[in-house]
C-alpha cells in the first residue's frame, strides 16, 4: 500500500479553523471506518487525536474533528491556537491487515 | 499510566542484525496487541509489524517481510523486534505502539523510541 496523501504543509492565524486532507483509496479510507489521527510535536512520540475517523479519546480537544468522505479523511481544527502548531499524521487500516500513514502535514500557526 | 519503554537501537553495518526491545507497564499486556512503527530522519511515520495479544496473528509491511521478525512475551511484559540483513534505509527511530482495545486499529499509547543507525 502506498502512503495516504496529506498536504505537506499549512497554516493558519490564531483563531481561525484549517482543515488537513488525507486521500488514499478503495482498499484503505473508502473501504473501511478506521481512519486516525496523531499529533506529533518536534522530538517527541506521535499523540492520537482521532479514531475510527471522528472519534476523540479522552482529554483530546473538542477544537478537534474529523470526517470521511469517500477515499478522502479530513482533519479540522477550530479556534487555531499556538500549541497546535505540530505535524499531524493521518493512518488508515487497509485490506491487506496492515496500517497505512500518511506522509504528514507541518502545521504553522502564524 | 500506560509505559512503553523501547530499548536496544544503535549503530549497525549493513548487513547486520539487531533485536529491539519494548517493556510494557500499567495495562495488561496480553490483552492488548501490539505495533512496531518507525520514523526516519526527517521523514513520517511508517508502520512496519503488528502481533495480537496471544502471537497468533502477526503482519509485515512488504519492506520488512522475510528480515525482520516480531514477537511477545506476556510473562515479562515485553514486546520485541528482530531485524535481520539490515540497509541504510532501515535507518530510523522505531517506536512500540499499542493498539486501542477490542479489536481496533488505532494506536493509542506510544513510546519514545529507539534510534538504529545502519551504516558502515
Amino acid at each position: 500500500h502506498s502512503a495516504l496523501t496529506q498536504p505537506a504543509s499549512v497554516s493558519g492565524s490564531p483563531g481561525q479553523s484549517i482543515t488537513i486532507s488525507c486521500t488514499g483509496t478503495s482498499s484503505d479510507i473508502g473501504g473501511y471506518n478506521y481512519v486516525s489521527w496523531y499529533q506529533q510535536h518536534p522530538g517527541k512520540a506521535p499523540k492520537l487525536i482521532i479514531f475510527d475517523f471522528s472519534n476523540r479519546p479522552a482529554g483530546v480537544s473538542d477544537r478537534f474533528s474529523a470526517s470521511k468522505s469517500g477515499n478522502t479523511a479530513s482533519l479540522t481544527i477550530s479556534g487555531l491556537q499556538a500549541e497546535d502548531e505540530s505535524d499531524y499524521y493521518c493512518s488508515s487500516y487497509t485490506d491487506s491487515s496492515t496500517l497505512v500513514f500518511g506522509g504528514g502535514t507541518k502545521l504553522t500557526v502564524l | 499510566e500506560v509505559l512503553l519503554v523501547e530499548s536496544g537501537g544503535g549503530l549497525v553495518q549493513p548487513g547486520g542484525s539487531l533485536k529491539l526491545s519494548c517493556a510494557a507497564s500499567g495495562f495488561t499486556f496480553r490483552d492488548y496487541s501490539m505495533n512496531w512503527v518507525r520514523q526516519a530522519p526527517g521523514k513520517g511515520l511508517e508502520w512496519i509489524s503488528y502481533i495480537s495479544g496471544r502471537s497468533t496473528t502477526i503482519f509485515y509491511t512488504d519492506s520488512v517481510m522475510g528480515r525482520f521478525t516480531i514477537s511477545r512475551d506476556n510473562a515479562q511484559n515485553s514486546l520485541y523486534l528482530q531485524m535481520n540483513s539490515l540497509r541504510d534505509e532501515d535507518t530510523a527511530l522505531y517506536y512500540c505502539a499499542r493498539d486501542g482495545s477490542g479489536g481496533s486499529y488505532f494506536l493509542d499509547s506510544w513510546g519514545l523510541g529507539t534510534l538504529v543507525t545502519v551504516s558502515s
